[in-house]
């Protein structure tokens, strides 16, 4: 069974980290793209980042909102994503969801979906 | 204020049809894939379509999209009570190197 489970949301104070993890099972972690999806409280969905696997670069992308401040990585010795999110804003928060593509090659149409961590940012 | 536009609202009795507008822009929409996701209050996305008019396994072909231009359609026949959801399109864009989202709608069934 395809598994994507994230950690790491908590409250934290405007300007301070925080480093997200998305484990994951059930497939080839290091054939396929992984993306983070965020929404905020009674918002619509927003595109955070994406990290392609290696056969594709390794390259990433991010949402304008989020360039400079976050950044994607992967370990897939251990199928493992993360996202470290630093300088934090309030704007910030939002449910934090982990994601992965219906394709190997492609970077979206994401079919994948862990249950999300919530990320406050307040003081 | 969402890049891909969606209507914030449609509604439509048991049994009717219904389509979900996305206008978008020549970068996103008409040189790359649409998907298309519903979203219950307090879950999580689901994937409807994929590739502008794919559906993954498992998807029932009352739902369907289509593409023309820099805008796409998802259409809902044989509405339910179970379709009201929040329902969101997606699309890569060329030029901004990001994952676009519309500001989703939500199907009301009357």
């Amino acid at each position: 069974e395809v598994q994507v489970v994230e950690s790491g949301g908590g409250l934290v104070q405007p300007g301070r980290s925080l480093r997200l993890s998305c484990s994951t099972s059930g497939f080839t972690f290091g054939d396929y793209a992984m993306s983070w999806v965020r929404q905020a409280p009674g918002k619509g969905l927003e595109w955070v980042a994406i990290v392609r696997s290696k056969r594709y670069g390794g390259t990433s992308d991010y949402a304008a909102s989020v360039r400079g401040r976050f950044s994607i990585s992967r370990d897939d010795s251990n199928s493992i994503a993360y996202l470290q999110m630093d300088s934090l804003r309030t704007e910030d928060t939002a449910v934090y969801y982990c994601s992965r593509g219906i394709l190997i090659e492609r970077s979206d149409a994401y079919q994948v979906w862990g249950q999300g961590t919530d990320v406050t940012v307040s003081s | 204020q969402s890049v891909l536009t969606q209507p914030p609202s449609v509604s439509a009795a048991p049994g009717q049809k219904v389509t979900i507008s996305c206008s978008g822009r020549r970068s996103n929409i008409e040189f790359n894939y649409v998907s298309w996701y519903q979203q219950f209050p307090g879950t999580v996305p689901k994937l409807l379509i994929y590739d502008n008019n794919k559906r993954p396994s498992g998807i029932p072909d009352r739902f369907s999209g289509s593409k023309s231009g820099t805008s796409a359609t998802l259409g809902i026949t044989g509405l339910q009570t179970g379709d009201e959801a929040d329902y969101y399109c997606g699309s890569w864009d060329s030029n901004l190197s990001e994952v676009l989202f519309g500001g989703g709608t939500k199907v009301t069934v009357l």
